[in-house]
This record gives structure tokens, sequence and C-alpha cells, in this order.
């Protein structure tokens, strides 16, 4: 089984539709992020978590917010989703040690908005 | 702030020819530096690191080193094969920072 998964794997939906991500890891990492991916510009960090209480904007919150389940769950929710947010979004995770430990990638949600 | 500047892409070559992907970061304090590979349909998964000057992070015939003088950590191989065809990320981590900090990606295509 994978490490990190995420759900959906594909998702198309409306404009002002609410949206969510999901995604699960069996890794024990305390640190988990989601990141959208466009084409030019690279992997840009949306929200990140560094436990259960512990919940951080990265460097494009705007119109999303997040959810900590559990040490295992983070997830991902488009409130009012719009089409500039069609994106591929991926889940990470991480130890404590950023430098020792690499961070480990969800497989990705291709999500449309139309 | 702390940035990660890659070449841009694509890159096609063919199969046995050598590679050179450039990286070159601005940061505050001493980073680790990271190359990340995302083959096709996949996430991301790293490829080779380097945590202080001069190191040198290697990886499945991969090899970049950490040249501080120039801030830049250049992604090199001697002879790529079809299998190398991927996205190519540079990244970086600045000393207190609780995030990497990723380049814009290389989309590397290697032809038999």
């Amino acid at each position: 089984d994978a490490d990190v998964t995420q759900t959906p794997r594909n998702r198309i939906t409306k404009t002002g539709k609410r949206i969510m991500l999901e995604c699960s890891q069996t890794k024990g990492h305390d640190r988990m992020y989601w990141y959208r991916q466009d084409p030019g510009l690279g992997l840009r960090l949306i929200y990140y978590s560094f436990d259960v209480k512990d919940i951080n904007k990265g460097e494009i919150s705007d119109g999303y917010s997040v959810s900590r389940q559990a040490q295992a769950k983070f997830s991902l929710s488009l409130e009012s989703a719009i089409p500039n947010q069609t994106a591929l979004y991926f889940c990470a995770t991480q130890g404590r040690d950023m430098v020792r430990n690499e961070q480990f990638f969800g497989p990705g949600t291709r999500l449309t908005v139309l | 702030g702390n940035s990660v500047t890659q070449m841009e892409g694509p890159v096609t070559l063919s199969e046995e020819a050598f590679l050179t992907i450039n990286c070159t970061y601005t940061a505050t304090g001493y980073p680790s530096l990271f190359w990340y590979v995302q083959y096709p349909g996949e996430g991301l998964q790293l490829l080779l690191k380097a945590t202080k000057a001069d190191d040198k992070g290697s990886n499945k015939g991969f090899e970049a080193t950490y040249r501080k003088e120039t801030t830049s950590f250049h992604l090199e191989k001697g002879s790529v094969q079809v299998s190398d065809s991927a996205v190519y990320f540079c990244a970086l981590l600045s000393g207190s920072a609780r995030q990497l900090t990723f380049g814009s990606g290389t989309q590397l295509t290697v032809l038999p």
C-alpha cells in the first residue's frame, strides 16, 4: 500500500461548488503539507501542519482552508471553487528533522473547475 | 526572501547524452539543497541532497555539487536514459524556515 494516499485522484467541478481533497499517510509523520502545481510555476505551498494543533498558512492560502483531523489525515477544502484553482494538488509528509528527512509526496489530485 | 531559479525547459536529449540542469538560489544563512524528480503521473520524490558547501549529492547516476561561491546546485548526469524522462525540481531549506522553497521545474525528455 502507498504511504501517502490522496482522494479523489481526479475531480471536475463547477464554479461556486465546495470541494474537499483528502490526504492520508501511514508513515507516522507529524508534518503534512498541501501544494498546488501549475505549469511553469513549480510547486507552491498552500498550507502546512506540524501537528494536529499547529496549522499554518503557506504562500497561497487565499480561497483554501484545511483540517487536520488526526496525525494521519490532512484535508484541503475549496469553499467556493473558481476556475483559476484548476491545478494539480499534492499532499506531502515529512519527519521532524527537515534536513535528514525527505518529504514524501502523494500521487496528486487533478482538479478542474469549470 | 528565499528563491530558487532553474533553467527553463523543456530539455530534449538523445539517449546517452550528457545532462546539465542549472539551479541557482538566493537564501539567508546556509541552506540545504535538494533535487526532487517527478515521473509522469506521480508525485515528487527525493533524488539527492547536499547540506553544506562543497558537498556532492549523488543517486542513480545523477550528481550535484553545492557551490556556495556561485550559489548554485546544478544537476548532472553523464549518460541519460529514456527512463530519466521526468520533471526535475531544485529546492532549498534555509535556516529556521519551516518549509521547502521549490524552483519552477525543468521538463526533461530523453529520446531513444
